[in-house]
């Protein structure tokens, strides 16, 4: 009965690193979105997977930001040369089906500082 | 590109007050959910309205859905210092349940 899970819960990169934020969604969720949430603000849509097949990426801020579900369960968000302004909470968010439900059940985010 | 504005930003209220939250959008929705997020937490989901004119209810939460299905309204009465948190409404666009339209928030204290 867990909930969705993230990981790392904080995370500080230096300027230029590359990073990897890991989600695990509830088991069995078919539709995995990630989000970008800048403090005391609405999240942003960046990605939307439908098990494996990442089918919208059109959030996605530049070409340094990369996400895969390879098996259709695990989902990993990978910035590359981080820069200051990518600095912000991301949210990891599950939903049963593809269908007409669509409550997303959400994750607790990883806060990333970029220094 | 569909906007959902929210309205106020920020609230601080004495605990027993009533306040009303509005969400409002010149496109129609075909849903629209209300989620509560509280600090270092992901939002969760308060309620989702689907028909227009619909009315629910969630003890002191009031949650209202326009005629036409291009707002919504949050009303809490007698608020407690635990109803502290982030507001956010979502629509979903109609024939695109993958992605749902965001709105920014509203920040609300409630002070004991």
């Amino acid at each position: 009965g867990a909930g969705v899970s993230q990981s790392p819960r904080y995370k500080v990169a230096k300027r230029g690193q590359d990073v990897a934020l890991r989600c695990d969604p509830i088991s069995g969720h078919v539709s995995l979105f990630w989000y970008q949430q800048a403090l005391g603000q609405g999240p942003e849509f960046l990605t939307y997977f439908q098990n494996e097949a990442q089918l919208d990426k059109s959030g996605l801020p530049s070409d340094r930001f990369f996400a895969e579900r390879p098996e259709g369960s695990v989902s990993t968000l990978k910035i590359q040369r981080t820069q200051q302004e990518d600095s912000a909470v991301y949210l990891c968010a599950s939903r049963p089906t593809s269908g007409a439900s669509y409550e997303q059940y959400f994750g607790p985010g990883t806060r990333l500082t970029v220094t | 590109t569909q906007l959902l504005e929210q309205s106020p930003q920020f609230l601080s209220i004495q605990e027993g007050e009533n306040l009303t939250v509005y969400c409002n959008s010149s496109s129609v929705f075909s849903s629209l959910q209300w989620y509560r997020q509280e600090p270092g937490e992901g939002p969760v989901l308060l309620v989702t309205v689907v028909t227009g004119g619909e009315v629910k209810k969630l003890k002191r939460l009031t949650f209202q859905f326009g005629d036409a299905r291009k707002d919504s309204s949050l009303h809490i009465t007698a608020a407690q210092p635990g109803d502290t948190g982030l507001y956010l409404c979502a629509g979903a666009e109609i024939g695109n349940n993958r992605k749902l339209i965001w709105g920014l928030g509203t920040s609300l204290a409630v002070n004991p």
